[in-house]
This record gives structure tokens, sequence and C-alpha cells, in this order.
């Protein structure tokens, strides 16, 4: 199993303000990263999947970049709202097939 | 809604119980996910379907066994389960090519306490 790491752990910030969190994954063999939002009693939300070293995505206020040579991508949520409050998972394909392995996720908590 | 349908939403088994787990998908995806998820740890991946077969047994104990009788339909039948085992179940599916990737879509889950 190759381990995906996402840091910080949880997260708590106020209206408004931006933050950003962090998935390291092994850079070898790399096929695609995936982005998901899982709030609370509801199914997790693919936000993004992202191939290419170099690759940003962006959705509203959240964007994602990717560095596959050094096996990292961020996660910028600006201008952080309440409804924004959330697990958010980082996963990273398998070699082949669909297969994901995910990261134990960041806790975003956002104060009006 | 989501397009990925999971029943029940909690389960409450004894060791000795029988029951199974039902997952439903009408988004035309062809491959189908059983992952795990006990407190404090990432999503596990238990099985994976790929056009009704199975391509992955995550060296998940044989109380567990999956069942895709077809590309909508994914079942998880559960027995002579453990306390360990209690954590939620979620079922998803996605589109499966190899030269392209696609997110995932996920069920709400089941919750399981094995007493």
């Amino acid at each position: 199993i190759l381990n995906v790491e996402q840091s910080p752990q949880s997260l708590h910030v106020q209206e408004g303000d931006s933050t950003n969190f962090t998935c390291s994954f092994p850079s070898s063999n790399f096929y695609a990263l995936h982005w998901y939002r899982w709030e609370t009693a509801k199914s997790p939300e693919a936000l993004f999947v992202m191939t290419l070293n170099g690759d940003e995505k962006k959705k509203g206020r959240i964007s994602a970049t990717l560095n596959t040579k050094e096996g990292y991508s961020y996660l910028y949520i600006k201008g952080s709202q309440p409804e924004d409050s959330a697990t958010y998972l980082c996963a990273r394909n398998m070699e082949y097939g669909n297969k994901l392995v995910f990261g134990a996720g960041t806790i975003l908590r956002v104060k009006s | 809604e989501t397009g990925v349908t999971q029943t029940p939403r909690h389960l409450v088994m004894g060791m000795t119980n029988k029951k199974s787990l039902k997952c439903e998908q009408h988004l035309g995806h062809n491959a189908m996910y059983w992952y795990k998820q006990s407190a404090k740890k990432p999503l596990e991946l238990m099985f994976v379907y790929s056009l009704e077969e199975r391509v992955e047994n995550n060296s998940v104990p044989s109380r567990f066994s999956p069942e895709c009788p077809n590309s909508s339909h994914l079942f998880l039948h559960l027995h002579t389960l453990q306390p360990e085992d209690s954590a939620l179940y979620l079922c998803a599916s996605s589109q499966e090519r190899t030269e392209q990737r696609y997110g995932y879509t996920f069920g709400s889950g089941t919750r399981l306490t094995v007493v």
C-alpha cells in the first residue's frame, strides 16, 4: 500500500480567512490525485481529479495544485465560509485501474 | 441524492447474525467499490468490481463476502462478524477507463455496529 499523508489533521479558521492544506504521496508511478469534500452525515463529494504535473484546478473559491515530481498537492480555500466546514480527503490512484488509496483527511471548521 | 444509494443506513447485528448491505447505482458506471472506515483511520479499500468481475480482494476476512449480480448492484454479505468490524461501510462507483481517471460517486454509507 502506498501511503498518502495529509496535513494538518484539523484546522479551525474564522469566516473570511483563506486556508490551505497539503497532501503528500509517493511520486513514483503516479497516475492521478483526487480531492474529495466530506460533510458530516453526507457522502464524500468529488472536487478534483488531477493527472499532470503543474495541474491547477478551480471550483468557485476552492482550488488545487499538483506537483508530481516532489509528490504533493495543495488545496486552497479563499474566503472560508461556514458551509466549507467538512473533512477534505485526498487520494492517489493505484498503478492500474481506478482504485484509490486515501489519506486520513483534514478536518476544517469555519467559525462565523 | 448522489446517484449511489446504500441501505440500510444503520445496522446493529449480533456476532452470530447474517446480514447484507446493499448498494445501487444508476449512473451507468462500470466499476463499483466497497470501502471501510474505522474510527480515526483512512478509508480502506475492501473490494473492487469492474464490469461485474471482482478484480480486487484486499486481504479482507472471509466473513465479508461481496456479490455483484449486475453493473448496477453491489452487495456485501456479513456473517459471524467481530466487534472490531464495527465501522462505516461506504459504497462507490466510477467509470473506469485505462486512459482516463474519473472521480468516485459515493453512497451515504452504512453505519454498522456489531454487538
